[in-house]
C-alpha cells in the first residue's frame, strides 16, 4: 500500500526565518496536495501539484513536485506567526479516484 | 475557495446512542464526498468514499454497519455512528470535491465526538 512520509515531524523557527517541509511517497503520485490544519479544526487547501517538476507559489509559500512525482517540498519564506499550524501532504496514487493518503503531518511553531 | 460546512462541531453522547454528522457543500455540487477519522496528534485516516446516489465505498477495516453513510444529494452527505461506544470517540472530518476544481478536496471544520 502507498505511504507518505513527512519530515520533519515538528519544527520551531524564529519569525522571519525560512523553512522547508518534505513529503516522500513510496509510489509515483497522480497528484500531491498540501493542506494546513490548526489543531482540532478542518484542513485548509494550500496547493495541488500534478505534473513532474511542477512548482507553485502563493504569497510566501512555494511547493514543488519532483520529476518522478514521488517527492514534494513546501517552502515558507520569511515565516510569520500566522504560518504556525500542522502541514499535511496528501497523495493520490491511484488515478483520479480522488482518494488521498496523508502523511503524518509536520507541526510548525513560529516564535515571535 | 469552495466552502464545506460540517455540523455539529462537537457532540457528546451516551454509550449506545447513535449520532449523525452532516457535511454540506455550500457553493458547489459535490460529486464525491469523503469521510475521515483523525486520532489526537495523528494523521487523517480515510473511512469511506461516497458518491451521490450510490452506496458508499468503505476502506478496509471500517465497519459499514457501524458507520452509515448517506449521500442523498449533490450537496449533502451524512455519517451516522450507530450504537456509539467510547472507542468511537474521535475527530471526524468530511471533504467534498466537485464543481470547477473537481480534483481538489475541500474539507469541513470537523466534528469532535465524545462518547461517555
Amino acid at each position: 500500500s502507498q505511504e507518505l512520509e513527512q519530515s520533519p515531524q515538528s519544527l520551531i523557527v524564529q519569525e522571519g526565518k525560512n523553512l522547508t517541509i518534505n513529503c516522500t511517497s513510496s509510489k509515483t503520485l497522480y497528484g500531491l496536495y498540501w493542506y494546513k490544519q490548526k489543531y482540532g479544526e478542518g484542513l485548509i487547501f494550500l496547493m495541488m501539484l500534478q505534473k513532474g517538476g511542477e512548482e507553485k507559489s502563493h504569497e510566501k509559500i512555494t511547493a514543488k513536485l519532483d520529476e518522478k512525482k514521488q517527492q514534494s517540498s513546501l517552502h515558507i519564506t520569511a515565516s510569520q506567526p500566522s504560518h504556525a499550524g500542522i502541514y499535511l501532504c496528501g497523495g493520490n496514487g491511484s488515478g483520479n479516484t480522488g482518494k488521498l493518503i496523508f502523511g503524518q503531518g509536520t507541526t510548525l511553531q513560529v516564535k515571535p | 475557495g469552495a466552502v464545506v460546512s460540517q455540523h455539529p462541531s462537537w457532540v457528546i453522547c451516551k454509550s449506545g446512542t447513535s449520532v449523525k454528522i452532516e457535511c454540506r457543500s455550500l457553493d458547489f455540487q459535490a460529486t464525491t464526498m469523503f469521510w475521515y477519522r483523525q486520532f489526537p496528534k495523528q494523521s487523517l485516516m480515510l473511512m469511506a468514499t461516497s458518491n451521490e446516489g450510490s452506496k458508499a465505498t468503505y476502506e478496509q477495516g471500517v465497519e459499514k454497519d457501524k458507520f452509515l453513510i448517506n449521500h442523498a444529494s449533490l450537496t449533502l452527505s451524512t455519517l451516522t455512528v450507530t450504537s456509539a461506544h467510547p472507542e468511537d470517540s474521535s475527530f471526524y472530518i468530511c471533504s467534498a470535491r466537485g464543481g470547477l476544481a473537481k480534483n481538489i478536496q475541500y474539507f469541513g471544520a470537523g466534528t469532535r465526538l465524545s462518547v461517555l
